[in-house]
């Protein structure tokens, strides 16, 4: 069963313009959200986190958007960068600290 | 500077061997985490420890064991038992392991079962 899903595994933008990453999640217990960021052969690096407390969160060009009654979570990244290309992966968390992560999306970013 | 290291970066081991991945923390964090990671599945937890001398069960235990006998480290041994073994194989710490902690990461280890 898979409390957290990323159901789109791919996503290419072009340079400048925004990418929208998305997250969907099934446990109405969730209560925090994160994102990461991983390179080939990397560990992942955290990126942004939401608390359920709130429907938004923004650091720099990255933003998350929080909707509770949809169980639906989003990245937008803008303007997107080369160097964002990577994957990303959202977790959530109910205060337990075991982080369930959803498959990741591969993002590629062309100039 | 502070950080998790894992050690080796890439590991060859034949079918039927144990084989033991390091995971060491100078961040004083009292949690610690391994996963394992494959094509299009995300990450998935092995074992964690909250605190030193005590470990728990993840999602996908069998075929592994751990031990937290030092606060800063956290092995992981894949055992003959492990089906298939064959992964990216990460391990993470948290200042504690409960409440909303952001999880550091190691650099990872590749094991690949010969």
């Amino acid at each position: 069963d898979q409390q957290v899903k990323q159901n789109s595994p791919s996503l290419s933008v072009q340079e400048g313009r925004i990418s929208i990453l998305n997250c969907d999640y099934t446990n109405s217990m969730f209560d925090y959200f994160l994102w990461y960021k991983k390179y080939p052969a990397e560990g992942p690096t955290f990126l942004i986190s939401i608390s359920s407390i709130k429907d938004k969160n923004e650091d720099g060009r990255f933003t998350v958007f929080l909707n509770k009654s949809a169980k639906h979570l989003s990245l937008h990244i803008v303007p997107s960068q080369p160097g964002d290309s990577a994957v990303y992966f959202c977790a959530a968390t109910n205060q337990g600290g075991k982080l369930i992560f959803g498959q990741g999306t591969e993002l590629s970013v062309k100039p | 500077d502070g950080g998790i290291t894992q050690s080796p970066k890439y590991l060859f081991r034949k079918e039927g061997q144990n084989v033991t991945l390091s995971c060491e923390q100078n961040l004083n964090h009292d949690a610690m985490y391994w996963y394992r990671q494959d094509p299009g599945q995300g990450l998935r937890l092995i074992y964690y420890s909250q605190i030193v001398n005590d470990f728990q069960k993840g999602d996908i235990a069998e075929g592994y064991s751990v031990s937290r006998e030092k606060k800063e480290s956290f092995p992981l041994t894949v055992t003959s038992a492990q089906k298939n073994p064959t992964a990216f194989y990460l391990c993470a710490s948290s200042l504690s392991g409960s409440g909303h902690n952001e999880q550091f990461f190691g650099p990872g280890t590749r094991l690949t079962v010969l």
